[in-house]
């Protein structure tokens, strides 16, 4: 069974401070997602990996980075925290076989910056 | 450019009554489409997903969906539901030949009643 692991389950940071959100998992996919979900909005995608050390922007990569070093590893980095980073973040896996592969989500991170 | 839109963001049900969620989509080229379910605490899970083929799609926990390309949906019915199945669930988009970049909806919370 495919196993997305995030680090974290809940933060709380301050304004201004660097973040770093890990994501693990242990299938050998090839790509990797970062999201964030908030009420009302649904799942927002913020970047995406399709290899070791390539990066896509998603749809609000604004305020945020990524690395990606190794396949297995992929990290979401808040520079400079702000307030309305304040959010779940959801990391996901899947494999670049078929485009169509599920995705596998991990538990997620609660992100509370004050 | 694509985009989900679930009609409901909330439904109340009583135990063993049948539900219908709601989902329509945009997009000017071939899709593929998937239900996700989130229950609380927990990262999203798949239930099920339309690639090509019957548009009657059956899913785990006893749900199906039925895609109707006329009218651009892709919605979500259950005979019968349990306490078990209150959870929230997200509707979601990607492109056929892309790299599973999923679209998602802004979900929809199934409350089940006693």
């Amino acid at each position: 069974d495919v196993k997305v692991t995030q680090s974290s389950r809940y933060l709380v940071k301050r304004t201004g401070e660097k973040v770093f959100l890990e994501c693990v998992q242990d299938m050998d996919h090839e790509n990797m997602f970062w999201y964030r979900q908030d009420p009302g909005l649904g799942l927002r995608l913020i970047y995406f990996s399709y290899d070791v050390k390539m990066k896509e922007k998603g749809d609000i990569p604004e305020g945020y980075s990524v690395s990606r070093e190794k396949k297995e590893r992929f990290s979401l980095i808040l520079e400079s925290a702000s307030t309305n980073q304040t959010s779940m973040y959801l990391c996901a896996s899947s494999p670049q076989q078929g485009y169509n592969s599920p995705l596998h989500f991990g538990n997620g991170t609660r992100l509370t910056v004050t | 450019a694509q985009s989900v839109t679930q009609l409901d963001s909330q439904v109340p049900v009583f135990e063993e009554a049948p539900v219908e969620l709601r989902c329509n989509y945009s997009s000017s080229v071939s899709v593929y489409l998937f239900w996700y379910v989130q229950y609380p605490n927990q990262g999203l899970q798949l239930l099920l997903k339309y690639l090509s083929g019957s548009t009657l799609v059956k899913g785990i926990n006893g749900f199906e969906a039925e895609f109707n390309k006329s009218q651009t949906s892709f919605h979500l019915r259950k005979p019968s539901v349990h306490i078990s199945d209150t959870a929230e669930y997200f509707c979601a988009v990607s492109l056929s030949g892309g790299y599973n970049k999923l679209i998602f909806g802004a979900g929809t919370r199934l409350a089940v009643h006693p």
